[in-house]
């Protein structure tokens, strides 16, 4: 079965830039999405097809997606933005998501 | 307003069963896949399983650890997906969320822009 590779955590000093990796085999092939999730509430999708932002999301917000790395950006980080990321593919008919990373912002 | 909302959720011996509902507003239910996802205490995303529409077949997928255990299924007159639990067991437990894709964009590559705010199953003796 397809696994997706998340670090556990991440720290990012206020003002500076995050980078939450995902990786998977040839991921680069697939379509990215990331879901946030802050303590207590539903995730809510913050990037999709690799790089795309639904309405609402910040600007800052960012992502890439080549070889066997996907990547989630978050720049000029914030203290709202301290949550737990997942990334997410579907592989065959079924849904992947990484184990998850905790951001931290100093 | 695009909204889900699930019920259902309750306190359950070992070997039990549970009968979770996910009402759906603001969107054409009618053409969307509806899916399962679920979070043990402490822990990450788990996907359940998903039931395509009935325009595109109605086909369901389960994930393993559930398979053979679970039953999804919709009732589009009432725009609403279900997920029966059956033979539940302790790593059952779980907030259970239902999510899915509300654009036509989300809906092709497969990303959720709508989750339910989640119903908690426990399954204790």
């Amino acid at each position: 079965s397809y696994e997706l590779t998340q670090p556990l955590s991440v720290s990012v000093a206020l003002g500076q830039t995050a980078r939450i990796t995902c990786g998977g085999n040839n991921i680069g092939r697939k379509n990215v999405h990331w879901n946030q999730q802050k303590p207590g509430q539903a995730p809510i999708l913050v990037i999709y097809r690799d790089t795309d932002r639904p309405s609402g999301i910040p600007e800052r917000f960012s992502g890439s997606n080549s070889g066997n790395t996907a990547t989630l950006t978050i720049s000029r980080a914030q203290a709202g933005d301290e949550a737990d990321y997942y990334c997410q593919v579907w592989d065959s008919s079924t849904v992947v998501f990484g184990g998850g990373t905790k951001l931290t912002v100093l | 307003e695009v909204q889900l909302v699930e019920s259902g959720g309750a306190l359950v011996k070992p070997g039990g069963s549970l009968r979770l509902s996910c009402a759906a507003s603001g969107f054409t239910f009618t053409d969307a896949w509806m899916n399962w996802v679920r979070q043990a205490p402490g822990k990450g995303l788990e996907w359940v399983g998903r039931i395509k529409s009935e325009g595109d077949g109605g086909t369901i997928d389960y994930a393993a650890p559930v398979k053979g255990r679970s039953t999804i299924s919709r009732d589009d007159s009432k725009n609403t997906v279900y997920l029966q639990l059956n033979s539940l067991k302790t790593e059952d437990t779980a907030v259970y969320y239902c999510t899915t894709a509300s654009l036509r964009i989300t809906m092709i590559v497969g990303a959720f822009d709508i989750w339910g705010q989640g119903t908690v199953v426990t399954v204790s003796s």
